[in-house]
Protein backbone atom coordinates (compact mmCIF):
# COMPACT_ATOMS: atom_id res chain seq x y z
CA UNK A 1 0.00 0.00 0.00
CA UNK A 2 1.13 3.49 -0.78
CA UNK A 3 1.92 5.35 2.08
CA UNK A 4 0.58 8.65 0.89
CA UNK A 5 -2.63 8.19 -0.89
CA UNK A 6 -4.64 10.69 -2.83
CA UNK A 7 -8.16 9.55 -4.13
CA UNK A 8 -9.77 10.61 -6.97
CA UNK A 9 -6.79 9.54 -9.00
CA UNK A 10 -8.92 11.53 -12.02
CA UNK A 11 -11.77 13.67 -11.79
CA UNK A 12 -14.02 15.34 -14.42
CA UNK A 13 -15.86 18.26 -13.56
CA UNK A 14 -17.74 21.10 -14.20
CA UNK A 15 -17.24 24.84 -14.11
CA UNK A 16 -18.31 25.83 -10.64
CA UNK A 17 -18.39 23.04 -9.14
CA UNK A 18 -17.25 21.93 -5.76
CA UNK A 19 -14.33 19.34 -5.90
CA UNK A 20 -12.62 18.14 -2.73
CA UNK A 21 -9.42 16.03 -3.50
CA UNK A 22 -8.20 14.02 -0.81
CA UNK A 23 -4.83 12.62 0.98
CA UNK A 24 -3.84 10.77 3.52
CA UNK A 25 -0.95 9.12 5.02
CA UNK A 26 0.84 6.39 6.91
CA UNK A 27 4.22 7.97 7.18
CA UNK A 28 3.44 9.44 10.57
CA UNK A 29 4.89 12.78 9.05
CA UNK A 30 3.62 16.19 10.87
CA UNK A 31 3.41 18.07 7.49
CA UNK A 32 1.68 17.84 4.70
CA UNK A 33 1.86 19.80 0.94
CA UNK A 34 -0.41 20.48 -1.73
CA UNK A 35 0.92 21.25 -5.03
CA UNK A 36 -0.35 21.77 -8.31
CA UNK A 37 1.71 20.57 -11.93
CA UNK A 38 1.43 22.45 -15.39
CA UNK A 39 3.35 21.76 -18.16
CA UNK A 40 6.15 23.96 -18.46
CA UNK A 41 5.87 25.23 -14.80
CA UNK A 42 7.02 22.71 -12.64
CA UNK A 43 4.92 22.24 -8.87
CA UNK A 44 3.61 25.05 -7.47
CA UNK A 45 2.96 24.94 -3.33
CA UNK A 46 -0.85 25.61 -2.99
CA UNK A 47 -1.04 25.17 1.07
CA UNK A 48 0.79 23.27 3.16
CA UNK A 49 0.15 22.09 7.22
CA UNK A 50 2.80 21.86 9.54
CA UNK A 51 0.10 20.16 12.07
CA UNK A 52 -3.66 19.84 12.52
CA UNK A 53 -3.86 23.24 14.35
CA UNK A 54 -1.86 25.04 11.39
CA UNK A 55 -2.61 26.04 7.92
CA UNK A 56 -0.42 28.29 5.48
CA UNK A 57 -1.48 29.46 2.08
CA UNK A 58 1.66 29.17 -0.64
CA UNK A 59 2.54 30.99 -3.51
CA UNK A 60 -0.77 29.89 -5.61
CA UNK A 61 -3.99 29.72 -3.03
CA UNK A 62 -6.45 31.79 -4.64
CA UNK A 63 -9.63 29.89 -5.43
CA UNK A 64 -8.60 26.92 -2.84
CA UNK A 65 -8.94 25.90 0.85
CA UNK A 66 -7.85 23.12 2.90
CA UNK A 67 -8.36 21.03 5.67
CA UNK A 68 -6.32 19.36 7.96
CA UNK A 69 -8.46 16.55 9.78
CA UNK A 70 -6.40 14.60 11.28
CA UNK A 71 -2.20 14.50 11.49
CA UNK A 72 -2.83 11.89 8.70
CA UNK A 73 -5.36 14.00 6.60
CA UNK A 74 -5.19 16.50 4.69
CA UNK A 75 -7.85 17.73 2.01
CA UNK A 76 -7.82 20.27 -1.07
CA UNK A 77 -10.98 21.85 -1.89
CA UNK A 78 -11.74 23.88 -4.81
CA UNK A 79 -15.16 26.08 -4.12
CA UNK A 80 -16.20 26.96 -7.74
CA UNK A 81 -13.91 25.07 -10.24
CA UNK A 82 -12.35 26.95 -13.19
CA UNK A 83 -10.96 25.65 -16.43
CA UNK A 84 -7.51 26.91 -15.60
CA UNK A 85 -7.39 24.92 -12.09
CA UNK A 86 -7.08 21.76 -15.08
CA UNK A 87 -3.81 19.92 -13.53
CA UNK A 88 -2.28 17.61 -11.87
CA UNK A 89 -2.42 17.55 -8.49
CA UNK A 90 -0.03 16.07 -5.68
CA UNK A 91 -0.16 15.64 -1.87
CA UNK A 92 3.49 15.16 -0.10
CA UNK A 93 4.55 14.78 3.02
CA UNK A 94 7.86 15.59 5.66
CA UNK A 95 9.06 14.28 8.69
CA UNK A 96 10.36 18.63 8.36
CA UNK A 97 14.41 17.99 9.00
CA UNK A 98 16.51 20.17 7.14
CA UNK A 99 17.71 17.52 4.80
CA UNK A 100 14.12 16.18 4.64
CA UNK A 101 12.75 15.02 1.53
CA UNK A 102 8.45 15.44 0.19
CA UNK A 103 7.70 12.11 -0.52
CA UNK A 104 4.66 12.28 -3.03
CA UNK A 105 1.25 10.65 -3.34
CA UNK A 106 0.80 9.71 -6.85
CA UNK A 107 -1.57 12.75 -7.95
CA UNK A 108 -4.83 13.31 -9.18
CA UNK A 109 -5.45 14.61 -12.58
CA UNK A 110 -8.44 17.09 -12.68
CA UNK A 111 -10.14 18.52 -15.57
CA UNK A 112 -12.53 21.36 -15.40
CA UNK A 113 -14.60 21.79 -18.48
CA UNK B 1 12.21 35.85 -10.94
CA UNK B 2 12.03 32.04 -11.39
CA UNK B 3 14.20 31.09 -7.57
CA UNK B 4 14.98 27.45 -9.51
CA UNK B 5 15.96 27.52 -12.74
CA UNK B 6 16.86 23.94 -15.56
CA UNK B 7 16.75 23.94 -19.09
CA UNK B 8 13.75 22.83 -19.53
CA UNK B 9 15.09 20.19 -22.56
CA UNK B 10 14.64 17.41 -24.25
CA UNK B 11 18.73 16.30 -23.54
CA UNK B 12 18.68 13.63 -25.77
CA UNK B 13 21.76 11.14 -24.80
CA UNK B 14 22.70 7.87 -26.45
CA UNK B 15 22.42 4.66 -24.65
CA UNK B 16 25.63 4.58 -22.18
CA UNK B 17 26.78 7.76 -22.57
CA UNK B 18 26.28 10.56 -19.77
CA UNK B 19 23.67 12.63 -19.30
CA UNK B 20 24.82 15.86 -17.42
CA UNK B 21 21.23 18.14 -15.84
CA UNK B 22 22.05 21.86 -14.08
CA UNK B 23 19.90 23.25 -11.78
CA UNK B 24 20.59 27.05 -10.67
CA UNK B 25 18.98 28.72 -7.52
CA UNK B 26 18.98 32.32 -6.08
CA UNK B 27 18.86 31.94 -2.84
CA UNK B 28 22.04 31.96 -1.30
CA UNK B 29 21.26 30.70 1.82
CA UNK B 30 19.51 27.70 0.59
CA UNK B 31 20.83 24.82 2.53
CA UNK B 32 19.27 21.84 0.88
CA UNK B 33 19.08 20.41 -2.25
CA UNK B 34 17.72 17.40 -4.35
CA UNK B 35 16.84 15.72 -6.86
CA UNK B 36 13.45 13.47 -8.46
CA UNK B 37 13.00 11.36 -11.51
CA UNK B 38 9.51 11.81 -12.92
CA UNK B 39 7.55 9.42 -15.59
CA UNK B 40 5.34 11.34 -17.86
CA UNK B 41 1.82 11.83 -15.87
CA UNK B 42 3.65 10.19 -12.39
CA UNK B 43 4.56 11.43 -9.10
CA UNK B 44 8.02 12.02 -8.27
CA UNK B 45 10.28 9.86 -6.59
CA UNK B 46 13.42 10.37 -5.08
CA UNK B 47 17.07 10.47 -6.65
CA UNK B 48 19.37 12.04 -4.30
CA UNK B 49 19.86 14.47 -1.93
CA UNK B 50 23.33 16.69 -1.39
CA UNK B 51 23.92 19.44 1.37
CA UNK B 52 27.59 19.88 0.98
CA UNK B 53 29.73 21.38 -1.86
CA UNK B 54 31.40 18.65 -3.80
CA UNK B 55 29.92 15.77 -5.02
CA UNK B 56 27.75 12.97 -3.85
CA UNK B 57 27.61 9.50 -5.38
CA UNK B 58 25.02 7.18 -5.32
CA UNK B 59 24.78 4.33 -7.86
CA UNK B 60 24.92 5.34 -11.40
CA UNK B 61 24.25 9.23 -10.24
CA UNK B 62 25.97 11.74 -8.93
CA UNK B 63 25.14 15.27 -7.88
CA UNK B 64 27.24 17.68 -7.60
CA UNK B 65 26.83 21.20 -5.18
CA UNK B 66 29.16 24.47 -5.53
CA UNK B 67 27.62 26.94 -3.16
CA UNK B 68 29.54 29.67 -4.20
CA UNK B 69 27.80 29.47 -7.99
CA UNK B 70 24.75 28.67 -6.61
CA UNK B 71 24.35 25.53 -8.50
CA UNK B 72 23.80 21.98 -8.44
CA UNK B 73 23.61 19.43 -10.69
CA UNK B 74 23.28 15.38 -11.54
CA UNK B 75 25.27 13.02 -14.14
CA UNK B 76 23.88 10.14 -15.37
CA UNK B 77 26.33 7.79 -16.03
CA UNK B 78 25.84 4.49 -18.39
CA UNK B 79 22.30 5.94 -19.32
CA UNK B 80 19.76 3.39 -19.88
CA UNK B 81 16.48 4.23 -21.82
CA UNK B 82 14.65 3.79 -18.42
CA UNK B 83 16.53 6.98 -17.35
CA UNK B 84 13.66 8.88 -19.70
CA UNK B 85 12.14 10.97 -17.58
CA UNK B 86 11.61 14.65 -16.18
CA UNK B 87 14.39 15.29 -13.43
CA UNK B 88 13.33 18.08 -11.15
CA UNK B 89 15.77 20.17 -9.18
CA UNK B 90 14.37 20.97 -5.54
CA UNK B 91 15.63 23.52 -3.41
CA UNK B 92 14.86 23.97 0.52
CA UNK B 93 15.29 27.52 0.30
CA UNK B 94 16.22 29.79 4.10
CA UNK B 95 13.04 31.01 6.00
CA UNK B 96 11.18 27.77 4.30
CA UNK B 97 9.67 25.79 6.86
CA UNK B 98 10.36 22.88 5.01
CA UNK B 99 9.07 23.57 1.71
CA UNK B 100 10.77 23.20 -1.51
CA UNK B 101 10.93 24.86 -4.27
CA UNK B 102 11.12 23.19 -7.79
CA UNK B 103 12.49 23.69 -11.01
CA UNK B 104 10.37 23.18 -13.92
CA UNK B 105 12.53 20.02 -14.87
CA UNK B 106 14.87 18.80 -17.76
CA UNK B 107 13.61 16.50 -19.89
CA UNK B 108 15.92 13.36 -20.93
CA UNK B 109 15.90 11.15 -23.88
CA UNK B 110 17.88 8.39 -23.73
CA UNK B 111 18.09 6.64 -27.59
CA UNK B 112 19.20 3.40 -28.05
Amino acid sequence: DADVTQTPRNRITKTGKRIMLECSQTKGHDRMYWYRQDPGLGLRLIYYSFDVKDINKGEISDGYSVSRQAQAKFSLSLESAIPNQTALYFCATSDGGNVSPLHFGNGTRLTVT
Amino acid sequence: QKEVEQNSGPLSVPEGAIASLNCTYSDRGSQSFFWYRQYSGKSPELIMFIYSNGDKEDGRFTAQLNKASQYVSLLIRDSQPSDSATYLCAVRITDSWGKLQFGAGTQVVVTP
